[in-house]
């Protein structure tokens, strides 16, 4: 069964110093979409960086990029130069078809991520 | 960028009362969800729906959680008598392209007392 998995429950990291966030993915499908997604205290969920499973680069969007390791199924999130507002619950997620044929989103249990000054 | 709208983004509701969780989804879009965040816990699958129907389903969407897009825009979320155990966070999502992420709302943060 697919399943995601985050191992940190909390991570903390100072002001401007750069913060991997580790994500493993279990699938035995081929196409697969990992997601990862931020939820401040306010607890909306905002998407922030997506990669394809057969796509070939890391994704990156601003200060955040996807290092995916195919092979080792991980796709930590790595946020450079952090800032006191990336403090929020991160989540790792991954997109696959059932067996339905229907697409389903599924989440791993996030990690909390605290930003010291 | 399109959104989708939750309402009402608070409710408190008595146990065995029924509540209808609301949500605007991207309009040209072809499947919902609904995912529950109990706090402070994951955010759990519930529903799919695509074509007017239900694709998927979890265990805990039982036979009193229902969904329904009564007028071709809304998506209603049911949950005809509520237990202590549904309070959660409630948010309805519409993917796009994929590198768009899914678009999530708001979300509906129902506490039953």
């Amino acid at each position: 069964a697919q399943k995601i998995t985050q191992t940190q429950p909390g991570m903390f990291v100072q002001e401007k110093e750069a913060v991997t966030l580790d994500c493993t993915y279990d699938t035995s499908d081929q196409s697969y979409g990992l997601f990862w997604y931020k939820q401040p205290s306010s607890g909306e969920m905002i998407f922030l960086i997506y990669q394809g499973s057969y796509d070939e680069q890391n994704a990156t969007e601003g200060r955040y990029s996807l290092n995916f390791q195919k092979a080792r199924k991980s796709a930590n999130l790595v946020i450079s130069a952090s800032q006191l507002g990336d403090s929020a619950m991160y989540f790792c997620a991954m997109s696959y078809i059932t067996q339905g044929g229907s697409e389903k989103l599924v989440f791993g249990k996030g990690t909390k991520l605290t930003v010291n000054p | 960028e399109p959104e989708v709208t939750q309402t009402p983004s608070h409710q408190v509701t008595q146990m065995g009362q029924e509540v209808i969780l609301r949500c605007v989804p991207i309009s040209n879009h072809l499947y919902f969800y609904w995912y529950r965040q109990i706090l402070g816990q994951k955010v759990e699958f519930l529903v799919s729906f695509y074509n007017n129907e239900i694709s998927e389903k979890s265990e805990i969407f039982d036979d009193q959680f229902s969904v329904e897009r009564p007028d071709g825009s809304n998506f209603t979320l049911k949950i005809r008598s509520t237990k202590l155990e549904d309070s959660a966070m409630y948010f309805c999502a519409s993917p796009g392209r994929p590198d768009y992420g899914y678009t999530f709302g708001s979300g509906t943060r129902l506490t039953v007392v």
